[in-house]
């Protein structure tokens, strides 16, 4: 039982630059969703997903997408990234009961 | 606009000092709310949370958080805080409506000094 898994670990990209952060669960849960995690401004809600086929935004979606085709794996995309992109990216998948289990994050900077 | 407010950014303590961390929140209706710790460079860790019941909710390593209603607060409490206590703590709400998506603090920054 592995949690949730977030690959890669660190990623450096160019401005302009496309590129998805990958998130895995083994918990058979059917909601997820991404953060970004920034100094001083906590982490803020992306994108979430309730089930397969089903995403919505959060609270900071602009610059990125989701799809959600199995209820294991939900990556985020980043179409064009952008210096304000630059954060650490968590992933969370939830219970039915509000048990979140957060993946070990994804460090990425935008140059 | 709804929010979850940790107005203590950085805090420096010795050690055995006691700590108390505040969150409000501004949420209507009904919420869930809980307390995360992160150590540096990991993840986020549960340390306890409050549905319903008893105000005063225990959690793991010796910390507690009472919830009052009238005032919107869910402040975090240790009686004799350790060096290795030294993290981010991260008060969030989630409302018991929709998604019930998890809605964070800023955060608040904790230096134990030896």
């Amino acid at each position: 039982n592995a949690g949730v898994t977030q690959t890669p670990k660190f990623q450096v990209l160019k401005t302009g630059q496309s590129m998805t952060l990958q998130c895995a669960q083994d918990m058979n849960h059917e909601y997820m969703s991404w953060y970004r995690q920034d100094p001083g401004m906590g982490l803020r809600l992306i994108h979430y997903s309730v089930g397969a086929g089903i995403t919505d935004q959060g609270e900071v979606p602009n610059g990125y997408n989701v799809s959600r085709s199995t209820t294991e794996d939900f990556p985020l995309r980043l179409l064009s990234a952008a210096p304000s992109q630059t954060s650490v990216y968590f992933c969370a998948s939830r219970t039915d009961f509000y048990g979140y289990t957060f993946g070990s994050g994804t460090r990425l900077t935008v140059v | 606009a709804q929010s979850v407010s940790q107005h203590n950014h950085h805090v420096i303590l010795s050690e055995a000092a006691s700590l108390e961390l505040g969150c409000n929140y501004s949420y209507g209706g009904t919420v869930n709310l809980f307390w995360y710790v992160q150590y540096p460079g990991q993840h986020l860790q549960l340390l306890l949370k409050y549905f319903s019941g008893d105000p005063l909710v225990k959690g793991i390593k010796g910390f507690e958080a009472e919830f009052i209603k009238s005032k919107f607060s869910f402040n975090l409490r240790k009686p004799s805080v350790q060096w290795s206590d030294t993290a981010e703590y991260f008060c969030a709400v989630t409302l018991q409506t929709g998604a019930n998506n998890l809605f964070f603090g800023t955060g608040t920054r904790l230096t134990v000094i030896p």
